[in-house]
């Protein structure tokens, strides 16, 4: 069955880049979404269609799609960035909206 | 202003049923498919079910297929989830999820937990 699959764990310093992968089969044959997750919180959308980002989203996160993997980027990375960002994509065999495990970004 | 709130969440024995009903405002409901996503404790974000706006095509993830019932009001702007033969492995936040259109969930509700235990 399709599956997503994302680092558990990314670290980057304040100011810096940071990137996130989601790889799964024949990825860049599909749409692919980001979301972001503060403690407590409920996930909020910040890439959608790969590379689209909704209002309201800064430009310093962006998204790519291509071979087998799909990478968020947060360019300039802030404290207030610390999250959980989870991947998701459809898979169109089972008509499933699936997510990635998840990966935990810590700004330090 | 978009708004999604759920409700009917609680504490459960293992076996029993439970429904789960979701508020939406802000826009027209008809319009729009939905899904449900919940998240273990610690853990994931899980889809398992969708439901395209009028209702007609439905479809749930393995882990709760043959259990739980996703359905829809349009005319009562609501979203249901019936749960029944409930396992301790159920426990979760649901939240209630507006599908974009463009295969992504731009609109999320504040989740409602959901605790299956003796």
């Amino acid at each position: 069955s399709f599956e997503l699959t994302q680092p558990p764990s990314v670290s980057v310093s304040p100011g810096q880049t940071a990137s996130i992968t989601c790889s799964g089969d024949k990825l860049r044959h599909k749409s692919v979404c980001w979301y972001q997750q503060r403690p407590g919180q409920s996930p909020i959308l910040v890439i959608y269609q790969n590379t689209q980002r909704p209002s309201g989203i800064p430009e310093r996160f962006s998204g790519s799609n291509s071979g087998s993997s799909a990478t968020l980027t947060i360019g300039g990375t802030q404290p207030m960035d610390e999250a959980d960002y989870y991947c998701q994509a459809w898979d169109s065999s089972t008509a499933w909206r699936l997510f990635g495990g998840g990966t935990k970004l810590t700004v330090l | 202003e978009v708004q999604l709130v759920e409700s009917g969440g609680g504490l459960v024995q293992p076996g029993g049923s439970l429904r789960l009903s979701c508020a939406a405002s802000g826009f027209t409901l008809s319009t729009y498919r939905m899904n449900w996503v919940r998240q273990a404790p610690g853990k994931g974000l899980e889809w398992i079910s969708y439901i395209s706006g009028s209702g007609a095509i439905i479809y749930y993830a393995d882990s709760v297929k043959g259990r739980f019932t996703i359905s829809r009001d349009n005319a009562e702007s609501s979203l249901y989830l019936q749960m029944n033969s409930l396992r301790d492995e159920d426990t979760a936040v649901y939240f209630c999820v507006r599908d974009s259109g463009g295969w992504s969930f731009d609109y999320w509700g504040q989740g409602s937990l959901v605790t299956v235990s003796s």
